[in-house]
């Protein structure tokens, strides 16, 4: 069963616009949440991360938003780069149980328009 | 510094044939992990090595599949008898040497594509 869930699969956004991504889990015993970004023939590569003691995690455009209760994440871009354009994947684990494997959900492609 | 390298890029064979796909790793990363995207769905988790030791398989879809890691430095991974629902893209990643982290590198993947 999918435990890590991306509800739509794509978003358009004006460049210089926030983009909204959202991603939710169903497993409580993910305590690691991570957003990859991915381009066409290539493999995803790390954006940013949160742990489960916060809620809030900031890295330059991107910010990630962390709400256990309704176990939901969100990433946050802003402003949207032509740049931005690919898939991005939410992923998560279960650090506290060892397991560091990964649950992936199955993407946003982000289309930015100039 | 290489990334991780994935070979081949594309392969396109029958039903019921064999395939066998190759990953090198970073040099140093000693933890080796597989990952299956099919028809667009979630990247899903196939196995990890560490080292030459396979440290969790329970990834793996059925025994057509089978993974390797002698010398723990590159990996094949072979499907014999490949089917139909086996073609999707097949992901490669390696992190660092003696470090548990989900900060993982991949390599561009494999697309596979079984008629």
């Amino acid at each position: 069963d999918q435990q890590v869930k991306q509800n739509s699969p794509s978003l358009s956004v004006q460049e210089g616009r926030i983009s909204i991504l959202n991603c939710d889990y169903t497993n409580s015993m993910f305590d690691y949440f991570l957003w990859y970004k991915k381009y066409p023939a290539e493999g995803p590569t790390f954006l940013i991360s949160i742990s489960s003691i916060k809620d809030k995690n900031e890295d330059g455009r991107f910010t990630v938003f962390l709400n256990k209760s309704a176990k939901h994440l969100s990433l946050h871009i802003v402003p949207s780069q032509p740049g931005d354009s690919a898939v991005y994947f939410c992923a998560a684990s279960a650090r506290f149980r060892n397991d560091y494997k990964l649950s992936f959900g199955a993407g946003t492609t982000v289309t930015v328009r100039a | 510094e290489a990334g991780v390298t994935q070979f081949p890029s594309h392969s396109v064979i029958e039903k019921g044939q064999t395939v066998t796909l190759r990953c090198d790793p970073i040099s140093g990363h000693d933890n080796l992990y597989w990952y299956r995207r099919v028809m667009g769905k979630e990247i899903k988790f196939l196995l990890h090595f560490v080292k030459e030791s396979k440290q969790d398989e329970s990834g793996m879809p059925n025994n057509r599949f089978l993974a390797e890691r002698t010398g723990g430095t590159y990996s094949t991974l072979k499907v014999q008898p490949a089917e139909l629902e086996d073609s999707g893209v097949y992901f490669c990643a390696s992190s660092q040497a003696g470090r548990r982290s989900e900060k993982l590198f991949f390599g561009s993947g494999t697309q596979l594509s079984v008629l």
